[in-house]
């Protein structure tokens, strides 16, 4: 099972933040958070990765809390093609680094 | 540079058939997975290669699956037969080397409908 807790679906207006909560509470200290997601009738798709600090790439930002309990991702100003599910992912299941996916977060970008 | 490549984007077949999907990884990538998601569940990992080497296929539902990754290139993934469970998406990933960090690139998948 997956390691993760998010929200099933949440709404944002275009053009504004999109942030997205994480909750990992048993994470270990060697584990990566993970942001993939998956548009409608494609293959999930990596969005960005952390270990202790924040990070941040071309396609968002990454905030994760001091105990690494939480994490929250930030698309800066949504647009309607990032209407997708929302997989956080800190759980390898082991020595190899097969992804355990979640149920996600629906997020739903609204014009 | 060429994604990860599968084919067929979409097979129909009769139960107690056989299917072979196939995945084309990103040329150079070292590691190679597949997943699934069946009706109304989660994507759940299969198997995992590295180069021919299959590395964890803890996540194979039985052995009506075989998964071959013959010279390190590309994969199959035959089911043989078929049964109506096996209904679902099956995604290929590959990513470039074997690391706690590394990324996962994934095809679009394969719809396999067992009638």
């Amino acid at each position: 099972d997956a390691k993760t807790t998010q929200p099933p679906s949440m709404d944002c207006a275009e053009g504004r933040a999109a942030n997205l909560p994480c909750n990992h509470s048993t994470i270990s200290g060697n584990e990566y958070v993970y942001w993939y997601r998956q548009i409608h009738s494609q293959g999930p798709q990596y969005i960005i990765h952390g270990l202790k600090n924040n990070e941040t790439n071309e396609m968002a930002s990454l905030i994760i809390t001091e105990d690494r309990k939480s994490s929250t991702l930030i698309l800066p100003h949504a647009t309607l093609r990032d209407t997708a599910v929302y997989y956080c992912i800190v759980d390898y299941g082991g020595a190899t680094n097969k992804l355990i996916f979640g149920t996600g977060t629906l997020l739903a970008v609204q014009p | 540079e060429a994604g990860v490549t599968q084919f067929p984007s979409h097979s129909v077949i009769e139960k107690g058939q056989t299917v072979t999907l196939r995945c084309d990884p990103i040329s150079g990538h070292d590691n190679l997975y597949w997943y699934r998601r069946v009706m109304g569940k989660e994507i759940k990992f299969l198997l995992h290669f590295v180069k021919e080497s299959k590395q964890d296929e803890s996540g194979m539902p039985n052995n009506r699956f075989l998964a071959e990754r013959t010279g390190g290139t590309y994969s199959t993934l035959k089911v043989q037969p078929a049964e109506l469970e096996d209904s679902g998406v099956y995604f290929c990933a590959s990513s470039p080397f074997w690391d706690r960090a590394d990324i996962q690139y994934f095809g679009a998948g394969t719809r396999l409908s067992v009638l």
